[in-house]
């Protein structure tokens, strides 16, 4: 089976504060994945990363950035945190940008971070 | 403009009633894949059902089955025999077939539809 696992399920930061939230998969996929999930906005991307060192906006990057040094491990960066970054942030990780389209995104469990 | 539209922020079944939820998609591209995601309370997102644009067959996962109308661009999920750990909000997501870029190939998400099932 697939895992992906977030460091941390809850976390509770001050604004200002620099924020990593980690996101580890063992199955070996290429693609990896930041959401940002809201109440009434359903999941929106924040970055992907289609390979070690190698990134792409999606379509909310402001205020965040990430970091892929190996293959199994991608990290989202809040380099300042602020209030209006309290969400649920979701972690996912597929095969490759050049499986088929059925190729499923697998899920972490979410960390739930509240900016104080 | 939302490329996947789910009308309805609420739904309530009763136990072992079928529901239906809505989904519609906006995309221009003749190959597409869509999907449906549960995510309970506990928060975990938890693949559901995928459907191909050139599927002739709606697809079909025990309880889950899709209602898909490609001309109407709707993918409708039909939840049979409801049954109270089927509460939970449900997600459709889309993935282009010809993305811009790289990124493009991550799935777009609707905004959910939460199921509520009593007993």
């Amino acid at each position: 089976d697939v895992k992906v696992t977030q460091s941390s399920r809850y976390l509770v930061k001050r604004t200002g504060e620099k924020v990593f939230l980690e996101c580890v998969q063992d199955m070996d996929h290429e693609n990896m994945f930041w959401y940002r999930q809201d109440p009434g906005l359903g999941l929106r991307l924040i970055y992907f990363s289609y390979d070690v060192k190698m990134k792409e906006k999606g379509d909310i990057p402001e205020g965040y950035s990430v970091s892929r040094e190996k293959k199994e491990r991608f990290s989202l960066i809040l380099e300042s945190a602020s209030t209006n970054q309290t969400s649920m942030y979701l972690c996912a990780s597929s095969l490759s940008h050049l499986s088929g389209l059925d190729n499923e995104q697998f899920f972490g469990p979410g960390t739930r971070l509240t900016v104080l | 403009a939302q490329k996947i539209t789910q009308t309805q922020p609420g739904m309530f079944v009763q136990e072992k009633e079928a529901v239906t939820l809505d989904c519609t998609y906006d995309t221009s591209d003749q190959s597409y894949g869509l999907f449906w995601y549960k995510q309970p309370s506990s928060g975990e997102m938890i693949f559901l059902i995928y459907q191909g644009s050139y599927d002739e067959q709606n697809a079909t996962e025990g309880r889950y089955s899709l209602n898909f109308q490609k001309a109407r661009k709707s993918t409708n999920l039909v939840i049979s025999a409801s049954q109270l750990g089927d509460s939970a909000m449900y997600f459709c997501a889309m993935r282009e077939g010809s993305p811009r870029s790289q990124a493009g190939t991550a799935l777009i998400f609707g905004k959910g539809t939460t199921l509520s099932v009593s007993s």
